[in-house]
């Protein structure tokens, strides 16, 4: 079984301010790990992916994740948030190497970016 | 302009009716899902398909089918066994492979008058 915690309902940053988003997750083998961003009434949009080498992985808008095997962690980062990062935010895990498995999606964390 | 298109984008269901959800894709796509949304939950997997004539539940199948006739389309029924079907509906595509991210639709709110 495989699954996805994301230990914060809410995040609040100030514009300009590093934000970080939680995930961690559990799965039987090694995962494929990703982070997705939803604005109001729309569908998600995919931010960036973790596969295999580098364990920091750089996205769109500026966010990059970092995979940390040990604490089984795959944390969203920006290092300056802006307004318009205000979105709810998911962290997504399917097992690698699985033949066809589907995406395990985790309950998402609202971030708000105050001007 | 590719993409995937779900219609309509509001519906309301009376009790004991049911309601079809439309999601057309023009990526090429072999694989097919659909998610239902409520608030605090995240994202729950209903039924996916990897190809055309095929498809599989997910883990909150009661209360809803699917077909996939054309690799383009992937309907999705709620039926009036679900009893609680008030939500934001996503379907999503993606290419075959594990590692492929997925394209969504922009949703159907589902609503019970």
């Amino acid at each position: 079984a495989q699954s996805v915690a994301q230990p914060e309902d809410q995040v609040n940053v100030a514009e300009g301010n590093p934000l970080t988003v939680k995930c961690t997750y559990s799965v039987s083998g090694n995962p494929y790990l990703f982070w997705y961003v939803q604005y109001p009434n729309r569908g998600l949009q995919f931010l960036l992916k973790y596969i295999t080498g580098d364990n920091l992985v750089k996205g769109s808008y500026g966010f990059e994740a970092e995979f940390n095997k040990s604490q089984t962690s795959f944390h969203l980062k920006k290092p300056s948030a802006l307004v318009s990062d205000s979105a709810l935010y998911f962290c997504a895990v399917k097992m690698m190497n699985s033949g066809y498995s589907t995406l395990t999606f985790g309950k998402g964390t609202m971030l708000l970016v105050s001007p | 302009d590719g993409g995937i298109t779900q219609s309509p984008k509001y519906l309301f269901r009376k009790e004991g009716q049911n309601v079809t959800l439309s999601c057309e894709q023009n990526l090429n796509h072999d694989a097919m899902y659909w998610y239902r949304q409520d608030p605090g939950q995240g994202l729950r997997l209903i039924y996916y398909s990897q190809i055309v004539n095929d498809f599989q539940k997910g883990d909150i199948a009661e209360g809803y089918s699917v077909s996939r006739e054309k690799k383009e389309s992937f309907p999705l029924t709620v039926t009036s066994a679900q009893k609680n079907p008030t939500a934001f509906y996503l379907c999503a595509s993606s290419t075959a492979g594990a590692n492929e991210k997925l394209f969504f639709g922009s949703g159907t709110q589902l609503s019970v008058l």
